[in-house]
C-alpha cells in the first residue's frame, strides 16, 4: 500500500513565478491536509480538503495561496507570485475519515525561492 | 501563549539513558494527542497516540493529564537510532480536523 505521495520533492522558483505542489493521498483516504514548515520552526496547518470541497482553510494566507482536491487526480497547492518568505517545506497528510485520528504524512516538497 | 509548547532542547544523552519530554497545550477542548517523530529534513511519522490511561509501546511510554493539560513521553534504554526531533501534536477538537504541532524537542543520543 503506497503511502502519501508528493511531487516534486524539490522545487526552485524565482520571485514572482508560480509554484504548484501535488499530493496524492494514501489509497482509500479521501481527506487531505496541507502543512507548512518554515526553517527551524514547527509545522503549521494550512488547509483541509475533501474531494471537490475545501473544509477548513483557516491557516491559508489570504493572498496568493490556493488549494484544490478535484474529483480525479491529486490535490494541488498553488502559490502565485512567490516571494522569498515562501521558501519552506510543504507537507501533505491524509487520513481515511477526517475524524480526530492520526494523519499520515508525505515526504514533503521543499520550495526554494531565489 | 502558543497552543502547544515544548522545550526545544537540545537534549544530549548517552546511549542507554532514560529521557523524558514534556509538553503543555492551551485548549482544554482538545480531543486527541500524539507524539510524532521527525528525522532531519524528513516527514513526521507517528510514534504513538496518547491516552488518558497512559500507554506503552516497547521502550516508549506516553502519559496524558487532562486536568493539567500536560503530555509526556518517556524513552527507556535509549538507542542511537532514537536521535530525532520529537513533536508533541494535538487535535484541538471543536469540529477542527487539523493537527497543531509543538515546535519539537531535539534529542541526540551519544555513543
Amino acid at each position: 500500500n503506497a503511502g502519501v505521495m508528493q511531487n516534486p520533492r524539490h522545487l526552485v522558483r524565482r520571485r514572482g513565478q508560480e509554484a504548484r505542489l501535488r499530493c496524492s493521498p494514501m489509497k482509500g483516504h479521501s481527506h487531505v491536509y496541507w502543512y507548512r514548515q518554515l526553517p527551524e520552526e514547527g509545522l503549521k496547518f494550512m488547509v483541509y480538503l475533501q474531494k471537490e470541497n475545501i473544509i477548513d482553510e483557516s491557516g491559508m494566507p489570504k493572498e496568493r495561496f490556493s488549494a484544490e482536491f478535484p474529483k480525479e487526480g491529486p490535490s494541488i497547492l498553488r502559490i502565485q507570485q512567490v516571494v522569498r518568505g515562501d521558501s519552506a517545506a510543504y507537507f501533505c497528510a491524509s487520513n481515511p475519515s477526517g475524524s480526530y485520528n492520526e494523519q499520515f504524512f508525505g515526504p514533503g516538497t521543499r520550495l526554494t525561492v531565489l | 501563549r502558543k497552543e502547544v509548547e515544548q522545550d526545544p532542547g537540545p537534549f544530549n544523552v548517552p546511549e542507554g539513558a532514560t529521557v523524558a519530554f514534556n509538553c503543555t497545550y492551551s485548549n482544554s477542548a482538545s480531543q486527541s494527542f500524539f507524539w510524532y517523530r521527525q528525522d532531519c529534513r524528513k516527514e513526521p511519522k507517528l510514534l504513538m497516540s496518547v491516552y488518558s490511561s497512559g500507554n506503552e509501546d516497547g521502550r516508549f511510554t506516553a502519559q496524558l493529564n487532562r486536568a493539567s493539560q500536560y503530555i509526556s513521553l518517556l524513552i527507556r534504554d535509549s538507542k542511537l537510532s532514537d536521535s530525532a526531533t520529537y513533536l508533541c501534536v494535538v487535535n484541538p477538537g471543536q469540529g477542527a480536523q487539523k493537527l497543531v504541532f509543538g515546535q519539537g524537542t531535539r534529542l541526540t543520543i551519544n555513543p
